[in-house]
């Protein structure tokens, strides 16, 4: 069973790169099949989906965010990253990593983690 | 602002029937499948159901869904207590070239 945790800074400062990383573990990130994920929830609200990248690096993002997201992988250390620059306190969240049946559901997730945007 | 449509609330007695709706339009439930996700406070969401009405493994088979035209809906029947959650419905949309998530529904136990 694939299992994913994400990891990084909790606190972010204003117009700075939010980064985080979602170690994979249970399965390799090389095996294909999967789109790996980041998905985003605001406090006290619903779920966004951030985007996604394959294996071979083929990424693909929200319309919305993609002018300010970059989603990498790592497939020796069996992880994947994100990065969303610019961030302002709207960017505030957890942060989700999953893995994606292409287009169609996100079947394993990690446990989240929260970013807070603030000076 | 979700495309994807659902009541903020839902409530039932334990061993009630409760259906949540979802809806949507051409672009995303008309030509996709919906899946479904249960966030019990303070986790993770998690995959409920999934291409309209399959269960993954370990997901009691009291948790239904069904889809008709550009509508979903996920039927708990014989409410339980552990069933107080966050429920969600998802959909990729063709037009916004995106994976959509509903508003969200809370089920609250009596």
């Amino acid at each position: 069973q694939v299992q994913l945790q994400e990891s990084g800074p909790g606190l972010v400062k204003p117009s700075q790169t939010l980064s985080l990383t979602c170690t994979v573990s249970g399965g390799s990130i090389s095996s294909g099949g999967y789109y790996w994920s980041w998905i985003r929830q605001h406090p006290g609200k619903g779920l966004e989906w951030i985007g996604y990248i394959y294996y071979s690096g083929s990424t693909y993002y929200n319309p919305s965010l993609k002018s300010r997201v970059t989603i990498s992988v790592d497939t020796s250390k069996n992880q994947f990253s994100l990065k969303l620059s610019s961030v302002t306190a709207a960017d505030t969240a957890v942060y989700y990593c999953a893995t994606m049946v292409p287009n169609d559901y996100f079947d394993y997730w990690g446990q989240g983690t929260l970013v807070t945007v603030s000076s | 602002q979700s495309v994807l449509t659902q009541p903020p609330s839902a409530s039932g007695t334990p061993g009630q029937r409760v259906t949540i709706s979802c809806s949507g339009s051409s672009s995303n439930i008309g030509s996709n499948t919906v899946n479904w996700y249960q966030q019990l406070p303070g986790t993770a969401p998690k995959l409920l159901i999934y291409s309209n009405n399959q269960r993954p493994s370990g997901v009691p088979d009291r948790f239904s869904g069904s889809k008709s035209g550009t509508s979903a809906s996920l039927a708990i029947s014989g409410l339980q207590s552990e069933d107080e959650a966050d429920y969600y419905c998802a959909a990729w949309d063709d037009s916004l070239i995106s994976y959509v998530f509903g508003t969200g529904t809370k089920v609250t136990v009596l």
